[in-house]
This record gives C-alpha cells, structure tokens and sequence, in this order.
C-alpha cells in the first residue's frame, strides 16, 4: 500500500515552453501533497503544499506564478513549471500525506521526474 | 532549516549491523522523527518514524534517548541494497501544516 506515482519520469523540453509534472496516490487519498525539488548532489528542497480545493502555500523564495500547482481531487496534484529555462532543470519529487495514519501521518514519496531544460 | 545533524557519510560490512546516528537537540515536545532513505535517482523512501519510545519495524529499528535530543537508526543486517542516503527528519509544524525538512543526510555504503 501507500503508492505515490509520477509521470512523467523523464521529460525534455525546448527553453520557454511549459511543463506539467502529475503526482497521484494510488491507494490512498490525500488531502495534502508536497513538491520538493532536488539539484544534482544536494538534498530535497519544500517547493510547495498542496491542498485539495484551495490554493498551494509555497516556501520563502519559490516562484508562485512560475510552479503552478493544482491538487483537483484527493488523489491528484499537478506541477506545472511555465517558461521553463535551463536552470528550472531538476529532480521534482512529490509526496503524499496518508490520512489514516492520523496525527503521526507518514508521507510517501513518488518516484520523481528528471525534467531536462535545453 | 533542517533540525537535524547527521554524518556526512559511514561504511557497513554486509550482514553487519548499520548504526546511524542523528542529532536534534532542538526538537519540541511534539514533534516527530522520521527517517527515510533514497536510493540514487529514486524518491525518498520511508523508513520508520517515532516520538518517545523506541520503534521496531520489518525495514529497521529506531532508537530515541531520553532527552529526545538523538536517535540512532539500526539496520539489523545490512545488504548492499541498503547503499543509500539516510535522512533524519525532525517533522515540523509550518504555516498550518506538518512539513518535512530534509537536511544533508548520511550517505551509507554497505561494501562486501
């Protein structure tokens, strides 16, 4: 159980072109998923929150208007990084809260996309 | 920022015991921590999270003093599939929601 999944897992795009990235858990609902975003030999940095029928919160010094999150229903949170430029090229991980694991709840992680910006 | 404080990176012979400490001397009361690993080029998986009292699961065993200001993560019987990064996340409680900062990690190498 507790399946997150992305996709997709490797895109390359052309500089100024958007691009959506799709999270979902698979056996679980998930009211709250996150977007973090991992440069080659560093960690995971929080992007954003994702909420089910409302807006993203984003961290200190992340983009708003340039990662676009949309979570349409409990299963589903999409990434969208509009005009992309080589520098936006990334590991982006989603994760997502399983709700019956109550105040303890565990975040599963998806497997990731390499997005590629040339 | 990360509340915790891990090695840069530990060796293991295979089928020995992998011990991994972690330091979160800031931790709150209420706050949990988490452990999970990434294998290269994989998302994060998880391992074992607690509070107070020692955990034990298929994957691993988590050991958390007294003062909850350290944990030590024990695989009992490491294999070379264990060579992973390690994380030690303290579980923090941020603009309405329970968030995990990662920090650097351990990064173990299970060797033969």
């Amino acid at each position: 159980g507790a399946v997150v999944s992305q996709h997709p897992s490797r895109v390359i795009c052309k500089s100024g072109t958007s691009v959506k990235i799709e999270c979902r858990s698979l056996d679980f609902q998930a009211t709250t998923m996150f977007w973090y975003r991992q440069f080659p030999k560093q960690s995971l940095m929080l992007m954003a929150t994702s909420n089910e029928g409302s807006k993203a919160t984003y961290e200190q010094g992340v983009e708003k208007d340039k990662f676009l999150i949309n979570h349409a229903s409990l299963t589903l949170s999409t990434l969208t990084v509009t005009s992309a430029h080589p520098e936006d090229s990334s590991f982006y991980i989603c994760s997502a809260r399983d709700l019956a694991g109550g105040w303890a709840d565990t975040q599963y992680f998806g497997p990731g996309t390499r997005l590629t910006v040339l | 920022d990360a509340k915790t404080t891990q090695p840069p990176s530990m060796d293991c012979a295979e089928g020995r015991a992998a011990n991994l400490p972690c330091n979160h001397s800031t931790i709150s009361g209420n706050e949990y921590v988490y452990w999970y690993r990434q294998i290269h080029s994989q998302g994060p998986q998880y391992i074992i999270h607690g509070l107070k009292n020692n955990e034990t699961n298929e994957m691993a065993s988590l050991i958390i003093t007294e003062d909850r200001k350290s944990s030590t993560l024990i695989l009992p019987h490491a294999t070379l599939r264990d060579t992973a990064v390690y994380y030690c996340i303290v579980r923090v409680f941020s603009g309405g929601y329970n968030k995990l900062i990662f920090g650097a990690g351990t990064r173990l190498a299970v060797h033969p």
